[in-house]
């Protein structure tokens, strides 16, 4: 079945470094994604979405980036802080009337002082 | 506060017990549903609901059951708990336009069947 994955499920960065958290998806119906961050101990909490009429959308401090090419969804976070740590799911809905929402497995981002 | 609500937070009980976990949100949301995670294999949903009275099943139904006599509520039923529903869910919300479902999570309910 088609499904939503990750390419790294582990990844450390230094204090102020750059992060980039990827994944891929398969179902080329999807017209549109989210980010979630999930902190220990919480629920998943929305960051970042976008529609696949874009290629690039910004926040503060994250930028979320899309190729339908090649299916592949990344998550950039500048200047990477400690309250960054946490594992980071991403998300496809396929287009359904239902809405449903698909979810990676998730990357575990540990920010090292 | 905007929020989605479940109770209870944790929980320890034993096959075939029967129990309920709640979920109530006062975003007036009209699509509710619930996921189960569980290590290696991420959030899994196991029933929705589009509004009112309105509910389906999800990737994993077996086993559970669900209500929408409200807007605002939406428990998970567990008729007879098995081991294999040991698991940490949770409930959540969102409304739903153009395709986009941006969902509010609640805080989880990680439950234990002995």
């Amino acid at each position: 079945g088609e499904s939503v994955g990750l390419h790294l499920p582990t990844l450390s960065v230094q204090e102020g470094d750059n992060s980039i958290i990827n994944c891929a998806y398969s179902n080329s119906a999807s017209d549109y994604f989210i980010w979630y961050k999930q902190e220990s101990g919480k629920g998943p909490q929305f960051i970042i979405d976008i529609r696949s009429n874009m290629d690039k959308r910004q926040g503060q401090r994250v930028t979320v980036l899309l190729n339908k090419t090649v299916k592949h969804l990344s998550l950039q976070i500048a200047a990477t802080q400690p309250g960054d740590s946490a594992v980071y799911f991403c998300a496809e809905n396929s287009g359904g009337s239902n809405y449903k929402l698909t979810f990676g497995k998730g990357t575990l981002l540990t920010v090292n002082p | 506060e905007a929020q989605v609500t479940q109770n209870p937070r944790y929980l320890i009980t034993v096959t075939g017990k029967k129990l309920t976990v709640t979920c109530s949100q006062n975003m007036n949301h009209e699509y509710m549903s619930w996921y189960r995670q569980d290590p290696g294999l991420g959030l899994r949903q196991i029933y929705y609901s589009m509004n009112v009275e309105v509910t389906d099943k999800g990737d994993v139904p077996e086993g559970y059951k669900v209500s929408r006599k409200e807007k605002r509520n939406f428990p998970l039923i567990l008729e007879s708990p098995s081991p294999n529903q040991t698991s940490l869910y949770f409930c959540a919300s969102s409304l739903v336009y153009s395709g986009a479902n941006v969902l509010t999570f609640g805080a989880g309910s990680r439950l234990t069947v002995l």
